[in-house]
Formats: structure tokens, C-alpha cells, sequence
């Protein structure tokens, strides 16, 4: 089945540690999203790619980078773990076609806790 | 600014009985809106959607209905067995490259058996 895949489901980290979340799909999709949810809360985003053109969003601490080394894989790189950096990252997928943008497809998410 | 709000974090309806899940929004620029399921350990799951140019949108057991001059939006699904308990969150995006999601908050639905 085409899905979206997130590697490890679960990391743990040391503060201050860097840290690497991936991401892979197999829907071929050209959109791909990182969204971060803590307890409770609406899943936020954080950036996504077209393509290759990486568009963050203006609240996103520069702590967060991304990485789309081609159209199936997508990394999420924390450069220094913050202990409210813990929280629940997803990824998404979409299409974009010339009649709009499809509906987005999520992976299960990478649960990270930060010590 | 929650542009998208969700205000009941929770609800409870009987097993059989219909669930009605409600969801308002502020950014009158939304033209697409969405609900998603998620049980807890995995990801969203898409259920539904709706285009501001459609007041209602069936999908099996799950419809919604679309109120823009309220800016509100519900999720009606009949009938519920236990299996639907989950946390359910609206959604919303306007037309754009990538159309961004703005999600709210969330509701725990539980189904009482």
C-alpha cells in the first residue's frame, strides 16, 4: 500500500543533543510537511517542501531545519533539543496539481522526548 | 490567534446514537476545510472535506455541513460504535500553492458502549 512512513516512531535525546527525524512515502507525492503537536494542542506546522523549495513558516525556530534529498524523503534535523522541544512530529504528504492541492496524508508521527 | 477554534475538548454519545462534532473559524480567506481522526500512537487520519462553494458533504456514515456566513462547521456521524473513539480535529486551508493546514485543537470523542 502507498503510505507515509516515519522512522524511529519513538527517540529519545539528551538536551542540547542533535537530533534527526526522517520521513519517506511511497505516494509520490511533490508536497511534503513537518507539523509538531504537543499534549493537547492542534498540530502546528513547522515548514513543507514543494518540490525542492523549502518554505518555512515565520514562527519556526531556527533550531528546526529540514532536508529533501529527493522527491520520497524528507528529514526533520533539531540542532539543539530543548526540553520544550518534546513533543509529537508528523509528517505529511500532498499533491499539487494545476487544479489545486490535494488532500494531505499523514505518517503515525515520531514521539521525542527530550532528558 | 487560534484561527481555528474546536471548543469542546471533549464528548461522549452513546453507542448507536449520532455524534456531532463542531468546529468555527475566524480567517474568512479559508476556502477548504477538513476533518481528521487520530488515535493515539498513530497519525491523522483524513475523513472528510468540504469546499466553501458546498454547504454539505456525505461520505458514508460521516457528514458535514458547512455554515460560512457562521464561519462554522460540523461533523455528523451516525451511527458511532466504540471503534469511532478517537481524538477528531477540523482543519482549514485557503487556496494557495500548498494549501497549509490550520488545524484546531481537537475533540476526544469516547462512545460509550
Amino acid at each position: 500500500d502507498a503510505m507515509v512512513i516515519q522512522n524511529p516512531r519513538y527517540q529519545v535525546t539528551q538536551f542540547g543533543k542533535p537530533v534527526t527525524l526522517s520521513c519517506s512515502q511511497t505516494l509520490n507525492h511533490n508536497v511534503m510537511y513537518w507539523y509538531q503537536q504537543k499534549s493537547s494542542q492542534a498540530p502546528k506546522l513547522l515548514f513543507h517542501y514543494y518540490d525542492k523549495d523549502f518554505n518555512n513558516e515565520a514562527d519556526t525556530p531556527d533550531n528546526f531545519q529540514s532536508r529533501r534529498p529527493n522527491t520520497s524523503f524528507c528529514f526533520l534535523d533539531i540542532r539543539s533539543p530543548g526540553l520544550g522541544d518534546a513533543a509529537m512530529y508528523l509528517c505529511a504528504t500532498s499533491r499539487v496539481t494545476g487544479a489545486g492541492t490535494d488532500t494531505q496524508y499523514f505518517g503515525p508521527g515520531t514521539r521525542l522526548t527530550v532528558l | 490567534d487560534q484561527q481555528v477554534k474546536q471548543n469542546s475538548p471533549s464528548l461522549s454519545v452513546q453507542e448507536g446514537r449520532i455524534s456531532i462534532l463542531n468546529c468555527d473559524y475566524t480567517n474568512s480567506m479559508f476556502d477548504y476545510f477538513l476533518w481528521y481522526k487520530k488515535y493515539p500512537a498513530e497519525g491523522p487520519t483524513f475523513l472528510i472535506s468540504i469546499s466553501s462553494i458546498k454547504d454539505k458533504n456525505e461520505d458514508g456514515r460521516f457528514t458535514v455541513f458547512l455554515n460560512k456566513s457562521a464561519k462554522h462547521l460540523s461533523l455528523h456521524i451516525v451511527p458511532s460504535p466504540p471503534g469511532d473513539s478517537a481524538v477528531y480535529f477540523c482543519a482549514a486551508s485557503y487556496s494557495g500553492s500548498a494549501r497549509q493546514l490550520t488545524f484546531g485543537s481537537g475533540t476526544q470523542l469516547t462512545v460509550l458502549p
